[in-house]
């Protein structure tokens, strides 16, 4: 099954605390990229990429970093967590950048 | 940059009623998504469409491309069709930009 996985699903972590949120796909696409969701915007694009150790940064990048090693893989990296990035973090993968979407299920991330 | 504008924000419909959801965008593009997103959070692609109509079950959707708008339709609505709607169109060459959503609800 064609399908875009990431975790963990729910985190509360303290200011300041590293964490990493996972995000795979098995459908071989070259572009891949990590949106956050706040109450009242639409889904902001944080970081893309367009292919292995290809990457940018898009609309909201500061506070994170991402990696792609593996074409199937790519993380997002919160180095120092604050609360303005509580926020419901999705990773979507495509054939290219305007491509259909597979989006992953999210993750709700809590920064005390 | 291409702005996106959607209305309604939120709509309630009786179940059976013909639902339709409005996009707006500024820039010329290539093609434009429509994207489903449930209650619980999860977001799924329901259309990519660079001209005319494609339909989906009780799902159509259509685009005037000279208009730069586009519409979602829902035939014969029912409850389980509760989620948000959301337009997106590309902006520049590397990402899409998304509206903010119309909410749907869809009382029995």
């Amino acid at each position: 099954e064609a399908q875009v996985t990431q975790n963990p699903r729910y985190l509360i972590t303290v200011t300041g605390k590293k964490l990493t949120v996972t995000c795979s796909q098995n459908m071989n696409h070259e572009y891949m990229s990590w949106y956050r969701q706040d109450p009242g915007l639409g889904l902001r694009q944080i970081y893309y990429s367009m292919n292995v150790e290809v990457t940018d940064k898009g609309d909201v990048p500061e506070g994170y970093k991402v990696s792609r090693k593996e074409k199937r893989n790519f993380p997002l990296i919160l180095e120092s967590p604050s609360p303005n990035q509580t926020s419901l973090y999705f990773c979507a993968s495509s054939l290219g950048a305007g491509e259909w979407q597979y989006f992953g299920p999210g993750t709700r991330l809590t920064v005390t | 940059k291409n702005e996106v504008e959607q209305s309604p924000q939120n709509l309630t419909a009786q179940e059976g009623e013909f639902i339709t959801i409005n996009c707006s965008y500024s820039v010329g593009i290539s093609a434009l998504h429509w994207l489903q997103q449930h209650p619980g959070g999860g977001i799924v692609s329901l259309f990519m469409l660079s001209s005319g109509k494609k339909k989906h079950g009780r799902l159509i959707a259509t685009i005037n491309i000279q208009e730069k708008h586009s519409s979602l339709h829902i035939t014969a609505s029912h409850p389980r069709d509760s989620a948000v709607y959301i337009c997106a169109v590309p902006t520049g060459a590397n990402n899409l930009f998304f509206g903010t959503g119309t909410r749907l609800t869809v009382i029995p």
